[in-house]
């Protein structure tokens, strides 16, 4: 398995204004990703977040909103621009290894 | 494109009794990967299990067990003896190995056992 974890766990942020989340495993993947899940709602894919090049965005999402660096096979960080309250949602991180893929606890951003 | 239905939304059960979660997916490729994660009110994704579409044994752990079945392109969740513990979001997942290993996900069920 893979140990996950990501800063902040939790964040009030005003409109406007940028955020960026981090995140950790605790040994070498080959993938990863960044999925946001919308109060009630279902995982969403926002992008892969690939070592050494740009990110490869899914379906309405772009990287001036999102901007994601992964500068080594452990480490991530997605960054939340120009917030807006409908940002609000939880942001998790997962790793691939081995056909399985785990996520991290999540960062969950209320945007006022 | 692939697609992962729960038709259930939520689902409300009393301790003890058995349930089953309905999960039916759709991809064209014949090489993938279904999941079942457990969102509990904390709100971390809890890996519960993977299975690949080369192998449709079904698979049994504690109280929980799989019902895998290519024909009807469904992969269900059965918990037997369900305790309130078990009160959590289930999401089952699909993952191609010829679309970079990302997850789509269903909608989600929620369960809530009642002591």
């Amino acid at each position: 398995s893979a140990v996950i974890s990501q800063k902040p766990s939790r964040d009030i942020c005003q409109r406007g204004t940028s955020l960026t989340i981090q995140c950790q495993v605790d040994s070498q993947v080959t993938m990863m990703f960044w999925y946001r899940q919308q109060p009630g709602q279902s995982l969403t894919l926002i992008a892969t977040a690939n070592q050494g090049s740009e990110a490869t965005y899914e379906s309405g999402f772009v990287i001036d909103k999102f901007p994601i660096s992964r500068p080594n096979l452990t480490f991530s960080t997605l960054t939340v621009s120009n917030m807006s309250p409908e940002d609000s949602s939880i942001y998790l991180c997962s790793a691939y290894r081995n056909y399985e893929q785990y996520f991290g606890p999540g960062t969950r951003l209320t945007v006022t | 494109a692939q697609k992962v239905t729960q038709a259930q939304t939520e689902i409300s059960v009393v301790e003890k009794e058995d349930v089953t979660l309905d999960c039916v997916y759709e991809t064209r490729d014949t090489t993938y990967y279904l999941f079942w994660y457990k969102q509990p009110p904390s709100g971390e994704l809890v890996f519960l299990i993977r299975r690949n579409s080369f192998d449709e044994q079904n698979e049994i752990s504690g109280r929980y067990s799989w019902n895998f079945q290519k024909s009807t392109s469904s992969f269900n969740f059965t918990i037997t003896a369900s305790q309130v513990v078990d009160s959590a979001v289930y999401f089952c997942a699909l993952s191609l190995e010829n679309a970079g290993n990302m997850l789509t996900f269903g909608g989600g069920t929620r369960l809530m056992v009642k002591p």
